[in-house]
């Protein structure tokens, strides 16, 4: 089976502008997450969709991220305008369902703001 | 490509020798718990997976145990080879969902 989607694999922007990062994740899994992975540390959630619907967005620093699974399939995360701390790696992953399944990682974009 | 596993604890083991990674977790009603490996340039791949109802699990050439007294979670690979060298995390989630919370990390390094 084909695994989690990510593109760019980096991205280099200068602080304030704007960046988005897409996810196609595995055939099938309805539950779709966005992680922020500083270096030197573990990842952290951003955003979790289940289908089209957001599950959990609490820790999504919504003044200046976004994110959209329009139609429950790909997904896409925005920045705008961006900070020098938004340096890191963004992950995304899907599961088959939400309840005790493991996640499958993406290879992740790694962004860096200067 | 740049490591992942720089400021981590690192455990440093030769190969063909067991390794025993551990991770201690704060939150007492945490029910589901697994073990990652990351790769330098890679995302997370999952290892093995335990419920709260389990103290012991094992796979092939991994074993997780789950201390619940303690809150403490360990992943032992056997005969541990060079492919083995990575970051390896511990990460837990609450009530049956999968919003997980990643501990620190521990970097492995397999010394030929």
């Amino acid at each position: 089976e084909a695994g989690v989607a990510q593109s760019p694999r980096y991205k280099i922007i200068e602080k304030r502008q704007s960046v988005a990062f897409w996810c196609n994740p595995i055939s099938g899994h309805a539950t779709l997450y966005w992680y922020q992975q500083i270096l030197g540390q573990g990842p952290k959630l951003l955003i979790q969709f289940q289908n089209n619907g957001v599950v959990d967005d609490s820790q999504l620093p919504k003044d200046r991220f976004s994110a959209e699974r329009l139609k429950g399939v790909d997904s896409t995360l925005k920045i705008q305008p961006a900070k020098l701390e938004d340096s890191a790696v963004y992950l995304c992953a899907s599961s088959a369902t939400d309840n005790n399944s493991p996640l499958h990682f993406g290879n992740g974009t790694r962004l860096t703001v200067t | 490509g740049e490591s992942v596993g720089l400021h981590l604890p690192t455990l440093s083991v030769q190969e063909g020798d067991n390794s025993i990674i551990n991770c201690a977790y704060s939150n007492s009603a945490s029910d589901y718990f697994i073990w990652y490996k990351q790769e330098s340039g890679k995302g997370p791949q999952f290892i093995i997976d335990i419920r709260s109802n389990m103290d012991k699990r094992q796979g092939q050439r991994v074993t997780v145990l789950l201390n619940k007294t303690v809150k403490h979670l360990s992943l032992q690979i056997a005969a541990t080879q060079p492919g083995d060298s990575a970051v390896y995390f511990c990460a837990e989630s609450t009530g049956g969902g999968n919003k997980l919370t990643f501990g620190t990390g521990t970097q492995l390094k397999v010394e030929l």
